[in-house]
């Protein structure tokens, strides 16, 4: 089982349209846990941290589920520009496990 | 934000030449660096983590004698592919965390083509 799990996608949603996304991890001893976006032949960028409480920045919601060991992302009203490439990350003592990323197209 | 910069962005060479690639931390010293590869349409893979003042940390399957990490000092890590071959084109990346957060800094990438 790998360590951290996403679905690949492709997600093609039209403009405006709410998607979301899972990420499971194997290891419960995880301790921080983010969500990157990477554009095309680019570096990824940090897109939110996700915190045990949930958090929300804007169209984008995170939220992390110990018990069930999965973290989540959702993005409301999906402009165009949100199409990317979306890494969940989880950090066990500054060992970074990536997801395989999934890839997200919005549609006008 | 924190900054990270790689050189050089792209890189062409030949097969069985050797090439480093720089990571710096412009901004924060770091004592920790990740080095990753990308190839076409796939997901990130950590390499390696790059320790100043000490050995590198190696991935399963990565081998410490073709890629050299060196990391001198609290701002830069390099990352030497030696006798590269074409097999060993991809997209380069560092990343590394400001103190004392865990939020990982990524360097834009650095391009190899082996002819």
């Amino acid at each position: 089982r790998k360590e951290v799990e996403q679905d690949p996608g492709p997600f093609n949603v039209p403009e405006g349209a709410t998607v979301a996304f899972n990420c499971t991890y194997s290891n419960s001893a995880s301790q921080s846990f983010f969500w990157y976006r990477q554009d095309c032949r680019k570096e990824p960028k940090l897109l939110m941290s996700v915190y045990s409480s949930g958090n929300e920045d804007g169209r984008f919601t995170a939220q992390l589920n110990r018990a069930s060991q999965y973290i989540s992302l959702l993005i409301r009203d999906s402009k165009l520009s949100d199409s990317a490439t979306y890494l969940c990350v989880v950090n066990d003592n500054n060992d970074m496990r990536f997801g395989a990323g999934t890839r997200l197209t919005v549609k006008p | 934000g924190a900054v990270v910069s790689q050189h050089p962005s792209w890189v062409i060479c030949k097969s069985g030449t050797s090439v480093k690639i720089e990571c710096r931390s412009l901004d924060f010293q770091a004592t920790t660096m990740f080095w990753y590869r990308q190839f076409p349409k796939q997901s990130l893979m950590l390499m390696a983590t790059s320790n100043e003042g000490s050995k590198a940390t190696y991935e399963q399957g990565v081998e410490k004698d073709k890629f050299l990490i060196n990391h001198a000092s609290l701002t830069l890590s390099t990352l030497t592919v030696t006798s590269a071959h074409p097999e060993d084109s991809s997209f380069y990346i560092c990343s590394a965390p400001p103190p004392p957060s865990y939020e990982q800094y990524f360097g834009p990438g650095t391009r190899l083509t082996v002819t």
